[in-house]
């Protein structure tokens, strides 16, 4: 089945520590994406690839860092959370770019005290 | 700079009733457009896009989106609704010079009353 895995679906964490939200699709799709979502603003970009090893900012980049080493997997990682990247997060991926449509992961729900 | 904007945050219709959910765009070159349905507790699925050609375009569910250049406009509509309708809707908007970026709008939450 084809499908976009995100891992942990639910975490609760403390501001400083260190987390990794992992993205992997069995697609062989070259574009996978990030979002965050919070009420009221929609989804918002934080970063995206267009294919292995090229990643590029989104709208909201600042606090998060991505790597992009296989093709098929695209971790996000908060290096010191803050409370205000509490939020919804979803991955997504597409054949080739964000013009075409994105098959999306069930989402990442981060709560940092 | 493309931007989209959704008007209205939350809509209620009544059971057999027409859905309409408006979407503004501004992009300078041709966009491409999608709309993306949010069931709770779940991803965004793909409902209709809009790439080229044909201005009325069909998707799942029984939904259809009219793109209007004139206008900047890509409304979702439903002729008649049903209860397994409710769910947030989002547009979204990109183009090819884009790549990698997809722009959404803020949202709007339908709700189906019996």
């Amino acid at each position: 089945e084809a499908q976009v895995t995100q891992n942990p679906r639910y975490l609760i964490t403390v501001t400083g520590k260190k987390l990794t939200v992992t993205c992997s699709q069995n697609m062989n799709h070259e574009y996978m994406s990030w979002y965050r979502q919070d009420p009221g603003l929609g989804l918002r970009q934080i970063y995206y690839s267009m294919n292995v090893e090229v990643t590029d900012k989104g709208d909201v980049p600042e606090g998060y860092k991505v790597s992009r080493k296989e093709k098929r997997n695209f971790p996000l990682i908060l290096e010191s959370p803050s409370p205000n990247q509490t939020s919804l997060y979803f991955c997504a991926s597409s054949p080739r770019g964000g013009y075409q449509p994105q098959h999306f992961g069930d989402g990442t729900r981060l709560s940092i005290l | 700079a493309q931007s989209v904007t959704q008007l209205g945050s939350h809509v209620s219709v009544s059971e057999g009733a027409l859905v309409l959910l408006r979407c503004n765009y501004s992009s300078s070159v041709p966009p491409y457009l999608f709309w993306y349905v949010q069931y709770p507790n779940q991803g965004l699925q793909l409902l209709l896009k809009y790439t080229t050609g044909a201005t009325l375009v069909k998707g799942i569910n029984g939904f259809e989106a009219e793109f209007k250049k004139s206008e900047t406009s890509f409304h979702l509509t439903k002729p008649s609704a049903h209860m397994s309708d409710a769910a947030e809707y989002f547009c979204a908007v990109s183009d090819n010079n884009q790549g990698g970026k997809l722009i959404f709008g803020q949202g709007t939450e339908l709700s189906v009353k019996p």
